[in-house]
């Protein structure tokens, strides 16, 4: 069952256009979401994170939403850039203290140029 | 080198084959973790550990031991690789600031 949900497993955008890529969860208990990017042959990296006690949180071209009465999490880049293209995971923990975390699939996105 | 390192980064064994895959963190990091990378399932916990000597299953252990005598280092064993194990494995570690830190990868294949 899978808790965390990328329906999108690739998105094409173009360069300076904004990209969304979207995550559902199913648990309410979930406190604590992340997003990260990941390139080929290289580990994820950490891109940003909000607390379920927020509904937005901005890091430059990159801002994530969270509606928690939908269950849904949003990253919105603005704008896109080549630079950009990578596959993207979200992940959400629960109030445990142990940070674990449940990714979701994945989405892959390209800029085009 | 700073940072978190995985060992070896490719290493094909054959079914029932014990292989241990190395993790090294120099942060000093309390929590480390081993994730599995698959097609069609993202990022699956196998096992985390909280600090040394306290470790913990994930979502996907079966199959697979570890262990944390030093803090700094956490292997994985694959006791008798399956075909199915064969994906990418990642180490990861953070000091429980919430977000965590990545390995390169290592990709196992098992023939």
């Amino acid at each position: 069952d899978q808790q965390v949900k990328q329906n999108s497993p690739s998105l094409s955008v173009q360069e300076g256009r904004i990209s969304i890529l979207n995550c559902d969860y199913t648990n309410s208990m979930f406190d604590y979401f992340l997003w990260y990017k990941k390139y080929p042959a290289e580990g994820p990296t950490f891109l940003i994170s909000i607390s379920s006690i927020k509904d937005k949180n901005e890091d430059g071209r990159f801002t994530v939403f969270l509606n928690k009465s939908a269950k849904h999490l949003s990253l919105h880049i603005v704008p896109s850039q080549p630079g950009d293209s990578a596959v993207y995971f979200c992940a959400a923990s629960l109030p445990s203290g142990t940070y674990k975390y449940i990714f979701g699939t994945g989405t892959r996105l390209k800029v085009l140029a | 080198d700073a940072g978190i390192t995985q060992s070896p980064r490719y290493k094909i064994t054959e079914t029932g084959r014990q292989v241990t895959l190395m993790c090294h963190q120099t942060w000093s990091h309390s929590y480390m973790f081993w994730y599995r990378q698959d097609l069609g399932h993202g990022l699956r916990l196998i096992y985390y550990s909280a600090a040394a000597d306290i470790t913990d299953k994930g979502e996907v252990p079966d199959g697979y031991v570890v262990s944390r005598s030093k803090t700094e280092n956490f292997p994985l064993t694959l006791e008798s690789a399956t075909r199915s194990q064969t994906s990418v494995y990642f180490c990861a570690s953070t000091s429980g600031t919430g977000e965590q830190y990545f390995g390169p990868g290592t990709r196992l294949t098992v023939t």
